[in-house]
């Protein structure tokens, strides 16, 4: 399994521009999510997924939108970018362990400048 | 979620054991007890979570005080690959795993050859 995956690596974008970062999981996990993390801090939560169609905001969702057509994948488009989105971006998705409590699995991130 | 306080930093030397705090007074009795880490320049991984008896896996082991107002991650001997910031989170037990993690700062372990 490839796990969780992220397209691109980097990206730099100018003010005002557009953008989809992709996320992808091939664990058939039906929770999906996005966090931001900000240099010396800790994760946000941006939005979550439960399944397909089924979306809800997190802490920080104010200039992000996602959808959620299939398990597998959950984009996060930013429409007009400012350099407070400038962040590292993970996506993660989870799966129930035994016991009642979800472990989450991460992808390596996507790292976005806005200038 | 209920609130957590680790310490922002933690040197050991490689091979030794590592104990890292997490206070968590307001914890109630629903919550879980999760640890995560995050490698430099990686993403967040999970390591242990427990919710009442301490916890053994391959990686480490949870040792959650009698009245649950703290625990301790334990790594039993410590390699330069551990180095990484180690994330002390409460779950909400009832919640159907859609809620996000809150995460804090973190305590940054450093590990000394």
């Amino acid at each position: 399994n490839a796990g969780v995956t992220q397209t691109p690596k980097f990206r730099i974008l100018k003010i005002g521009q557009s953008m989809t970062l992709q996320c992808a999981q091939d664990m058939n996990h039906n929770y999906m999510y996005w966090y931001r993390q900000d240099p010396g801090m800790g994760l946000k939560l941006i939005y979550y997924s439960v399944g397909a169609g089924i979306t809800d905001k997190g802490e920080v969702p104010n200039g992000y939108n996602v959808s959620r057509s299939t398990t597998e994948d959950f984009p996060l488009r930013l429409e007009l970018a400012a350099p407070s989105q400038t962040s590292v971006y993970f996506c993660a998705s989870s799966y129930r362990l035994a016991g009642g409590s979800y472990e989450q699995y991460f992808g390596p991130g996507t790292r976005l400048t806005v200038t | 979620d209920a609130k957590t306080t680790q310490p922002n930093s933690m040197e050991s030397n490689e091979e030794e054991p590592v104990h890292l705090p997490c206070n968590h007074s307001t914890i109630s009795g629903t919550d879980y007890i999760h640890w995560y880490r995050q490698l430099p320049s990686q993403g967040p991984e999970y390591v242990i979570h427990g919710l009442t008896s301490n916890v053994n896996n391959r990686m480490a082991s949870l040792a959650i005080a009698e009245d649950r107002k703290s625990s301790t991650l334990i790594l039993h001997r410590a390699t330069l690959r551990d180095a990484a910031v180690y994330y002390c989170i409460l779950r909400v037990r009832s919640g159907g795993g859609a809620d996000g993690l809150t995460f804090g700062k973190g305590t940054h372990l450093i590990i000394q050859p």
